[in-house]
């Protein structure tokens, strides 16, 4: 029961390197969702995705692309790494069930980015 | 767009019982969230609150009054697993089930 698997738990990169973190979720969930965590900033939304091949924007998008090609595949790219960037990467996904408003999101564990 | 205020740091004793409030002002409101989130961990479902009230689940209950933009999460016998960064999140009306998080509480649960 694996549910929301990041890889990779920690990278380090140097500014301008690019790199791709992976989510995959194994629920069959429609949305998934890329968020970072700062110290005394909270989780904010980059981007989030309402379906397969579908893209949106969240509250900080610049510098992030995201791609939905498969169902419980959703990737975050970084073209060219800032350290601004550095952060906690936070997946999740959720579900929409007629009968369960709640449609809570389940987060991956994280993964840990350093740009130098 | 939402704005989330929560207290940065609470302390309380192995035993005893805390409360930590979340006010917020939204321009669409669906429903509030609690998350817990252990240091170097993902945050994990709490509660879920979206009509005016108490929800009880086990020693955790969370509150919501609406007309105040106001909920609250109680933490009953407290234990030093408690210790942990709460996290309250307000989702909004439009589509796409996005949540707005406060920034956290952190607890510490002292013997």
């Amino acid at each position: 029961n694996a549910g929301v698997t990041q890889t990779p738990k920690f990278r380090v990169l140097k500014t301008g390197q690019s790199m791709t973190l992976l989510c995959a979720q194994d629920m069959n969930h429609e949305y998934m969702y890329w968020y970072r965590q700062d110290p005394g900033m909270g989780l904010r939304l980059i981007h989030y995705s309402v379906g397969e091949g579908t893209t949106a924007k969240g509250e900080v998008p610049d510098g992030y692309n995201v791609s939905r090609l498969k169902k419980q595949n959703f990737l975050l790219g970084l073209e060219s790494a800032a350290p601004s960037q550095t952060s906690v990467y936070f997946c999740a996904s959720s579900y929409e069930l007629a009968g369960d408003k709640r449609n809570i999101q389940y987060f991956g564990a994280g993964t840990r980015l350093s740009v130098l | 767009g939402q704005n989330i205020d929560q207290p940065t740091e609470m302390t309380a004793t192995e035993g005893a019982i805390v409360q930590i409030n979340c006010t917020y002002q939204t321009s669409g409101f669906n429903g509030l969230f609690w998350y817990q989130q252990h240091a170097g961990e993902a945050p994990t479902f709490l509660s879920y609150n979206v009509l005016d009230g108490l929800e009880e689940k086990g020693r955790f209950s969370s509150f919501l009054s609406r007309s105040k933009g106001y909920s609250y999460l109680l933490l009953k016998e407290l234990q030093m697993k408690d210790s942990a960064s709460y996290l309250c999140a307000v989702r909004d009306s439009g589509g796409g089930n996005k949540l707005t998080f406060g920034t956290g509480t952190q607890l510490k649960v002292e013997l």
